[in-house]
């Protein structure tokens, strides 16, 4: 079954103590990216990746630090986390074969990552 | 900057009958695609419909239909024969048209809360 898988669905940590929130495709994507969802601010992008070890900052990445060392992999390091950083998270990841007709890229979203720093 | 407006924070539909979602959206672009997404209590998000600007045609997916009229940057999803699985929060979306090797960033209304009654 194609999907995006993340792990841990929740987690609870306290201010200070690295993390590392996992993200895995299975659909040979060439495109990843994270985003965060936050009441009253609804989806924001944090970074994303266009191939192996090419990622950008997307437009909130401020706490963040992601790798791509393997195609099917794009984790979120959040190395000193922070209340503010109190959010859902979600990995999304679409084929971003060059010539695709970008109607048809479909991002796949995973399931989710409830993450509450104290 | 892209933005993109949903002004009903909550709708709520009786089974089987028929409801309209707004979205309002502000560009300059002239070609971008459009898109209507899906968040069920699990909050998964999953695709519902899709658009692109430069088609003039409204795009259907069984019980799902757009009204995009790009004049108007509005771009509503009908939701015919409701079901109780149609419950969720439904979120709009915008992409700008890119070429190979750019950032598929989706920018997103705040959603509308649909409930689907019995």
């Amino acid at each position: 079954e194609a999907q995006v898988t993340q792990n841990p669905r929740y987690l609870i940590t306290v201010t200070g103590k690295k993390l590392t929130v996992t993200c895995s495709q299975n659909m040979n994507h060439e495109y990843m990216s994270w985003y965060r969802q936050d009441p009253g601010l609804g989806l924001r992008q944090i970074y994303y990746s266009m191939n192996v070890e090419v990622t950008d900052k997307g437009d909130v990445p401020e706490g963040y630090k992601v790798s791509r060392k393997e195609k099917r992999n794009f984790p979120l390091i959040l190395e000193s986390p922070s209340p503010n950083q109190t959010s859902l998270y979600f990995c999304a990841s679409s084929s971003g074969i060059p010539g695709q007709a970008l109607l048809t890229d479909t991002q796949y979203f995973g399931p989710g990552t409830r993450l509450t720093v104290l | 900057a892209q933005t993109v407006t949903q002004s009903q924070p909550e709708m709520s539909v009786q089974e089987a009958e028929t409801v309209t979602l707004s979205c309002t959206y502000d560009t300059s672009e002239n070609n971008y695609y459009l898109f209507w997404y899906k968040q069920p209590p699990s909050r998964q998000m999953i695709l519902v419909i899709r658009q692109e600007a430069y088609k003039q045609q409204n795009a259907t997916e069984n019980r799902f239909s757009v009204n995009f009229q790009k004049a108007a940057k509005s771009f509503s999803l009908k939701i015919s024969d409701s079901q109780l699985g149609d419950t969720a929060m439904y979120f709009c979306a915008f992409m700008k048209h890119v070429s190979a090797g750019n950032n598929r960033k989706l920018i997103w209304g705040l959603g509308t809360s649909l409930a689907v009654n019995p």
